[in-house]
């Protein structure tokens, strides 16, 4: 069965250090998106993209985050300075359809702040 | 903001009973719904999900109800497997939104 696969799959990072997260989706997907999981809390959207643009964003999606597809395949999350509450497990999804009907999740990237 | 709720951290099951998990909402707006499955170390995994024209959408072993008036939705296992032991997430969308609201998650283990 296709899957999103998601690299690395555990970051540690310096606060104020960029990162990115990278995400291949499954081929045929349209719709990608980024959530994330900080832990013990819920998993919380970030960002949706389609047709190489930012559908929709969160308040936790500032200015430090931006996304990109920069070739036909990979989805990349990036956060230009890290801080200690970026903490989490970051989740990359990708969808054929719209309206969430059924969104297929990589196994996401625990990011560590330090 | 817990526009999802999932009032139950676990829940403890013997093999071969049913196991309901329970999921309430605060937005009138959400119109589908849908439940996942996670394992340690994986991603979620899409489950089952109903639309709100429905009270009821079943796949196998697994049912889930929906009680618009009430804005509760249950998972219902029958019956449990041990390999159903994992974290299930309740998520809510309306319609022409790009994102879910999950639940906090509520922790199944099936006893063998």
């Amino acid at each position: 069965e296709p899957e999103v696969t998601q690299t690395p799959s555990h970051q540690v990072t310096q606060m104020g250090q960029e990162v990115i997260l990278r995400c291949v989706p499954i081929s045929n997907h349209l719709y990608f998106y980024w959530y994330r999981q900080i832990l013990g809390q819920k998993v919380e959207f970030l960002v949706s993209f389609y047709n190489n643009e930012i559908s929709e964003k969160s308040e936790i999606f500032d200015d430090q985050f931006s996304v990109e597809r920069p070739d036909g395949s990979n989805f990349t999350l990036k956060i230009r300075s890290t801080k200690l509450e970026d903490s989490a497990m970051y989740f990359c999804a990708s969808s054929d359809r719209r309206n969430n009907e059924k969104l297929f999740f990589g196994s996401g990237t625990q990011l560590s702040v330090l | 903001d817990q526009q999802v709720k999932q009032n139950s951290p676990s829940l403890s099951v013997q093999e071969g009973r049913i196991s309901i998990l329970n999921c309430d909402y605060t937005n009138s707006m959400f119109d589908y719904f849908l439940w996942y499955k996670k394992y340690p170390a994986e991603g979620p995994t899409f489950l089952i999900s109903i639309s709100s024209i429905k009270d009821k959408n079943e796949d196998g072993r697994f049912t889930v109800f929906l009680n618009k008036s009430a804005k509760h939705l249950s998972l219902h296992i029958v019956p449990s497997q041990p390999g159903d032991s994992a974290v299930y997430f309740c998520a809510a969308s309306g319609t022409g939104a790009n994102n879910l609201f999950f639940g906090t998650g509520t922790r199944l283990t099936v006893i063998p």
